[in-house]
């Protein structure tokens, strides 16, 4: 098994919807993230959690939430879903004596 | 503010020949570097990465990264590329270990040809 494990892999939905996109890691890390990454322009961070009691907004938060259920299981909602949310996103993980992330393997939303 | 530049969008070399991969980087303290390495389908993978010590770091599938100050520069380079070496690479930098100050690249797409 993947020591990080994002589903759905891919997602088509439509404007308006409510979607959740799950994560979840067998890695024992504290900190975990949530990316967004579209062509031209590298990784943006959505939310981060450096433990369950921890959230807080990255970069681009507007139109997200996040739920940490467990340490081990961190979620990304869109709300109201809009075209423009299309794009592959990302889990990530960390902890503080490591150096870099651990990445699954993405989900692909397409909004339409 | 911190920034990453990977000046070069996409770059194709031949199997067998060197490849040297440009990453510069804005940051006002001694960064945290990192490269990553995406196959089509698939996460972004840790290379390798520097943040003290010796400014030649190694890291997997024989890839090297050197840090220079002078030239606020971290460029991944291999002495001989393979072709399953054709992926997109991301240089980031952070000013810690926590993460959420991680700024990535916009990505080097590389092409390998026969």
């Amino acid at each position: 098994d993947a020591d990080v494990t994002q589903t759905p892999r891919n997602r088509i939905t439509k404007t308006g919807k409510r979607i959740m996109l799950e994560c979840s890691q067998t890695k024992g890390h504290d900190r975990m993230y949530w990316y967004r990454q579209d062509p031209g322009l590298g990784l943006r961070l959505i939310y981060y959690s450096f433990d369950v009691k921890d959230i807080n907004k990255g970069e681009i938060s507007d139109g997200y939430s996040v739920s940490r259920q467990a340490q081990a299981k961190f979620s990304l909602s869109l709300e109201s879903a809009i075209p423009n949310q299309t794009a592959l996103y990302f889990c990530a993980t960390s902890d503080q004596d490591s150096y870099g992330y651990t990445f699954g393997s993405g989900t692909r939303l397409t909004v339409v | 503010a911190q920034s990453v530049t990977q000046p070069d969008i996409h770059i194709t070399v031949s199997e067998g020949a060197s490849l040297e991969l440009r990453c510069n980087y804005s940051y006002g303290a001694t960064p945290y570097l990192f490269w990553y390495v995406q196959s089509p389908g698939q996460g972004l993978q840790l290379l390798l990465k520097y943040f003290s010590g010796d400014t030649l770091v190694q890291g997997i599938k024989g890839f090297e990264a050197e840090f220079k100050r002078s030239q606020s520069s971290f460029n991944l380079r291999k002495p001989s590329v393979h072709w399953s070496d054709a992926a997109e690479y991301f240089c980031a930098v952070d000013s810690d270990t926590g993460g959420f100050k991680t700024i990535f690249g916009a990505g080097t797409r590389l092409f390998v040809k026969a």
